[in-house]
């Protein structure tokens, strides 16, 4: 079955402890994306992924990392969690092979609180 | 406008009711129009995608149109039910992604 694993899906952390949310896709996907959901704000993107070893910051990138060694997993990793960055995490993938309008494929999503 | 803008932020109506909602974009920084559909404790999943000014796109009960040049799209739901309720996303594929909040919609029985 296609899809985008999230893990884990609910996450309860203190400030300053890092954390890592892993990101798979089975679809031989080259485009990749973290996406953060807050009240009134909708979907912001964090960090996306074009290829392997190629990625770049979105809207939001302050306080992420992210790595893109192999195509099908995209972790997204906090470094020092702080509590703004309680949220709803969402991961994303497309195909991005010559096609122009590409959909994208959702994780089902990170729960993370950060107190 | 610079960014991608949704209206209502909410909407509540009963079964069988049709309703509509907008999606506005910045017509200068156009490529293509997404229309998502994300129910509660799931993933958004992808409705239509639109490119071309006049473009009209159908499914089911649901349908969506685009004006590129001053920067719009309507989704429609025509005899809404129950199971319609959900949050409704729109994202610009010009450049960045660039997500609307979304539009809410309740639908009752």
């Amino acid at each position: 079955e296609a899809q985008v694993t999230q893990n884990p899906r609910y996450l309860i952390t203190v400030t300053g402890k890092k954390l890592t949310v892993t990101c798979s896709q089975n679809m031989n996907h080259e485009y990749m994306s973290w996406y953060r959901q807050d009240p009134g704000l909708g979907l912001r993107q964090i960090y996306y992924s074009m290829n392997v070893e190629v990625t770049d910051k979105g809207d939001v990138p302050e306080g992420y990392k992210v790595s893109r060694k192999e195509k099908r997993n995209f972790p997204l990793i906090l470094e020092s969690p702080s509590p703004n960055q309680t949220s709803l995490y969402f991961c994303a993938s497309s195909d991005d092979s010559g096609r122009d309008f590409y959909e994208q494929y959702f994780g089902p999503g990170t729960r993370l609180t950060v107190t | 406008i610079l960014n991608v803008e949704q209206s209502p932020q909410s909407l509540h109506v009963q079964e069988g009711d049709s309703t509509n909602f907008t999606c506005s974009f910045p017509s200068s920084n156009f490529y293509a129009l997404h229309w998502y559909r994300w129910e509660t404790a799931k993933s958004p999943e992808a409705l239509f995608v639109m490119t071309l000014n006049g473009d009209e796109k159908k499914k089911g009960r649901i349908s969506a149109t685009l004006n590129t040049k001053e920067g719009y799209s309507y989704l429609y739901i025509k005899g809404s039910q129950p199971e319609d309720s959900a949050t409704y996303l729109c994202y610009n594929q010009g450049g960045k992604l660039i997500f609307g909040q979304g539009t809410e919609l309740s639908v009752k029985p």
